[in-house]
């Protein structure tokens, strides 16, 4: 079975700097994709950023991006220009590529603060 | 595009009630998927469907639990009774089982359900 683990149970950081959130994982597989998510206080999970485990190339979505490792079975992001609102919980899941379905497994979450 | 839509939104109940909670996945995704959120537990699949039919429910933590997806557009998650334990945000997610999707798992706001 994949296990999902975050490390950092809370981080903080200045508005306006950078921070890398970490997620290792571990599993069998070679096909995969591996996706973060935030929640809010309001508990909604948004969607952050996805990646396929057969790109090389790192994802970026505006300030988000990944530092994938796959051989390291690892998957950390990085928040640029950290803004107020990125505040939350942050939860890292795994999902094993597949013609059927199949679940995501989650990480435990890192808090995220965000100080002035 | 609308997304995944839950209701409702928040319920309070007394123990010993029924619970449905209902769930309309994105048009179009045929995998759908309950979670439920507690602070002990962190997040847990309670079970996922492909097509309207179960493919896992190993999840559902006893009997009271049940889940059905009479259609593509339609599922719901019951509880009865309803016990305080039962206490936490479920989440209802939907997802298209395709590459170019990235497989990627999108959820509803969440139902937060109290019993007392």
């Amino acid at each position: 079975a994949q296990t999902v683990t975050q490390s950092q149970p809370e981080m903080s950081v200045q508005e306006a700097e950078t921070v890398t959130l970490s997620c290792t994982y571990d599993t069998s597989e070679s096909d995969y994709y591996l996706f973060w998510y935030k929640q809010p206080p309001s508990r909604q999970m948004i969607l952050v950023i996805r990646q396929e485990a057969y790109k090389q190339q790192n994802a970026t979505e505006n300030r988000f991006s990944v530092n994938f490792q796959k051989a390291a079975k690892s998957f950390s992001l990085k928040i640029s220009d950290s803004q107020l609102g990125d505040a939350a919980m942050y939860f890292c899941a795994y999902r094993t590529h597949t013609g059927t379905a199949s679940k995501l497994t989650f990480g435990t979450g890192t808090r995220l603060q965000v100080t002035l | 595009d609308a997304g995944v839509i839950q209701s409702p939104r928040h319920e309070v109940t007394e123990m010993g009630q029924e619970v449905t909670l209902r769930c309309k996945p994105i048009s179009g995704h045929n995998s759908l998927f309950w979670y439920r959120q507690t602070m002990m537990r962190g997040l847990e699949l309670l079970i996922y469907f492909n097509n309207n039919v179960p493919i896992d429910d190993s999840g559902m933590p006893e009997d009271r639990f049940s889940a059905k997806m009479p259609n593509a557009s339609f599922s719901t998650l019951k509880i009865q009774p309803s016990e305080p334990r039962d206490s936490a945000v479920y989440f209802c997610a939907s997802s298209q089982n395709i590459r170019t999707s990235g497989n990627t798992i999108y959820f509803g706001e969440g139902s937060w359900l109290t019993v007392v």
